[in-house]
């Protein structure tokens, strides 16, 4: 049973067009994250939401925003993407201290 | 500020127990986590224990905590070809902001 859910698996996009990454949960879980992951590296926290809140690091470039529009829906924009963008990313959800991943997105851009 | 930390690689014959390590700082982290991620794939959650705790076993995966020294280790009996991945170590406080170790990429030689 799918619980974080990751649209699309795989992206293309070219450089400087807007891309919007999706995931949806059916975990009903209060905290939502972004992470990007580039090879072989640990995953760097994006930003996340707690409920409708949202915390962004410190980081996080401009060109990287966030909506929440209800508890199993959030969407990743990435205004304006660079090369330096291409990589994995990664959606997760929280509750009482456990966090759960969906299985990424690969975007690349050309 | 919080640094998790672990080898960058392990290599073990199949059948041979693993154990995979990671050191953190933040004295006040209240969960542990061990993670695995295998090629294009998201994070799994393997096992976690809470602070409190010194010892966790679930089937053929053993996690052991030295709070003193601030060591967690990850022990895999009979290892198999199909555990080769990549296993980050993470830690919380609250239970909302996670942080990574770079990773240990096990590889099982048969």
């Amino acid at each position: 049973d799918a619980m974080v859910i990751q649209n699309p698996r795989y992206q293309v996009t070219q450089f400087g067009k807007p891309v919007t990454l999706s995931c949806s949960q059916t975990l009903n879980h209060n905290v939502m994250y972004w992470y990007q992951q580039k090879s072989s590296q640990a995953p760097k926290l994006l930003f996340h939401y707690y409920d409708k809140d949202f915390n962004n690091e410190a980081d996080t470039p401009d060109n990287f925003q966030s909506r929440r529009p209800n508890t199993s829906f959030c969407f990743l924009d990435i205004r304006s993407p660079g090369l330096g963008d291409a990589a994995m990313y990664l959606c997760a959800t929280s509750i009482s201290g456990e966090q759960f991943f969906g299985p990424g997105t690969r975007l690349t851009v050309l | 500020g919080e640094d998790v930390e672990q080898s960058l690689f392990l290599s073990v014959r199949e059948g041979d127990s693993s154990v995979i390590n990671c050191t953190y700082t933040d004295s006040s982290s209240t969960y542990l986590y061990w993670y695995k991620q295998e090629p294009g794939a998201g994070l799994q959650l393997l096992t976690y224990i809470f602070s409190n705790m010194d010892m966790k076993q679930d089937q053929r995966l053993t996690v052991l905590l030295n709070k003193k020294d601030k060591h967690l280790s990850l022990r895999i009996a009979d290892t198999q070809t199909g555990d080769s991945a990549i296993y980050f170590c993470a830690e919380t406080k609250g239970g909302q902001n996670f942080v990574f170790g770079p990773g240990t990429r096990l590889s099982v030689l048969p």
